[in-house]
């Protein structure tokens, strides 16, 4: 089935980068791309960027612009998301989710990954 | 970039009632392209609606979602137990796509 699994849970220290994997199943992974969305935890969603799995152009979030990286590697049928220089607010719940850069809804998620940013 | 504000914040309903959820955006949303998503504790969100109306693959006829202008509606009709649930609506026609803040459906 068509599905999204993500790494798992992540502790880091202040100052510090985290990797984030994101592996496609049963699809072309190359005919779609990538967002990202996170959720601090009790809070709402929060879109960071996106990446094409065919060209592997990206749009970021201006927020996030100066912070983050987003790949993908299609032999593998995988999209990472780095986060550098973490903070205490960076603690949420990261999620890939399927579609292009606009004009498609999200209809396949990642079960998410937990990112704990504590000295 | 376009603010999508829910409303109410918490609806606390008895299982059977309908359920009526609202998003407004600051500017009109390019084409409906207005989605709603379901999110329980602990899991991702699940897209219900797309398009402001069409409900995604497997959703029930009783989700339905509806636009007049820069108002979007989801409406839940003969509310299921599971569909307890805290409701996002999301606007992917303008870019940076954004989220509403959220609507809790609470059972009363």
């Amino acid at each position: 089935q068509v599905q999204l699994v993500q790494s798992g849970a992540e502790v880091k220290k202040p100052g510090a980068s985290v990797k984030v994997s994101c592996k496609a199943s049963g699809y072309r992974f190359s005919n779609y791309g990538i967002s990202w969305v996170r959720q601090a935890p009790g809070q709402g969603l929060e879109w960071m960027g996106w990446i094409s799995a065919y060209r592997g152009n990206t749009n970021y979030a201006q927020k996030f612009q100066v912070r983050v990286t987003m790949t993908t590697d299609t032999s593998t049928s995988t999209a990472y998301m780095e986060l550098r220089s973490l903070r205490s607010d960076d603690t949420a719940m990261y999620y890939c989710a399927r579609g292009q850069w606009l004009y498609d809804a999200f209809d396949i998620w990642g079960q998410g990954t937990m990112v704990t940013v504590s000295s | 970039e376009i603010v999508l504000t829910q409303s109410p914040g918490t609806l606390s309903l008895s299982p059977g009632e309908t359920a009526a959820l609202s998003c407004r955006a600051s500017q009109s949303v390019t084409s409906s392209y207005l989605a709603w998503y379901q999110q329980k504790p602990g899991q991702a969100p699940r897209l219900l609606i797309y398009g402001a109306s069409s409900r995604a693959t497997g959703i029930p006829d009783r989700f339905s979602g509806s636009a007049s202008g820069t108002d979007f509606t989801l409406t839940i009709s003969r509310l299921e137990p599971e569909d307890f649930a805290v409701y996002y609506c999301h606007q992917y026609g303008s870019s940076p796509r954004t989220f509403g803040q959220g609507t809790k459906v609470e059972i009363k």
